[in-house]
């Protein structure tokens, strides 16, 4: 079984550049997370899809942050415009269901901001 | 509002000696509880996970976390550390009915020593 692919794995740009980032689920999954992780720290959920549609964007910068999950499959997360804070790790998750069941991780997008 | 904290950012131990990597969390339910383990330039990946079933979870690689409700904490053990389980470790939480959403604790960089 294939696992979460990402792409891409690093990406460097400047202040106010914008950027996107992909992600593909595991086949058959309804739900897909995008987490952030800063440097010395865990992982902070960004946004969370069921399906096609969004259960939780509680802590998504909505003024530079933007995602969008069309036909319920794959993802992309856009940053526009970048500031430095944004420099992170930006992991995508997937699981069969909400609740309890297991998130499995991609490798991961890291963005450099300079 | 529900918080997971691991005591100790950093955790060095010998090749052979007991991994002990502590996790407490903050909830007024009983949660779902989970510990993750992240390669360098890797993706999260589950080592094991507490659901209700059993206080003591055995996951993959010899690791184990007995679920403590006295004490809100979810330890994780392995009796004896290889080399290879060098890397960082996070605890996360997420509350029974909940979307699914997990709260990392900031992780615990695990050093072993040969």
């Amino acid at each position: 079984e294939a696992g979460v692919a990402q792409s891409p794995r690093y990406k460097i740009i400047e202040k106010r550049q914008s950027v996107a980032f992909w992600c593909n689920p595991i086949s058959g999954h309804a739900t897909l997370y995008w987490y952030q992780q800063i440097l010395g720290q865990g992982p902070k959920l960004l946004i969370q899809f069921q399906n096609n549609g969004v259960v939780d964007d509680s802590q998504l910068p909505k003024d530079r942050f933007s995602a969008e999950r069309l036909k319920g499959v794959d993802s992309t997360l856009k940053i526009q415009p970048a500031k430095l804070e944004d420099s992170a790790v930006y992991l995508c998750a997937s699981s069969s269901d909400r609740g309890q069941d297991t998130q499995y991780f991609g490798p991961g997008t890291r963005l450099t901001v300079l | 509002a529900q918080s997971v904290t691991q005591l100790g950012s950093h955790v060095s131990v010998s090749e052979g000696a007991l991994v002990l990597l502590r996790c407490n969390y903050s909830s007024s339910v009983p949660p779902y509880l989970f510990w993750y383990v992240q390669y360098p330039n890797q993706g999260l990946q589950l080592l094991l996970k507490y659901t209700s079933a059993a206080t003591l979870v055995k996951g993959i690689n010899g690791f184990e976390a007995e679920f403590k409700k006295s004490e809100t904490s979810f330890h994780l053990t392995k009796p004896s550390a290889h080399m290879s389980d060098a890397a960082e470790y996070f605890c996360a939480g997420c509350s029974s009915g909940n979307t699914g959403k997990l709260i990392f604790g900031q992780g615990t960089t695990l050093q072993v020593k040969p």
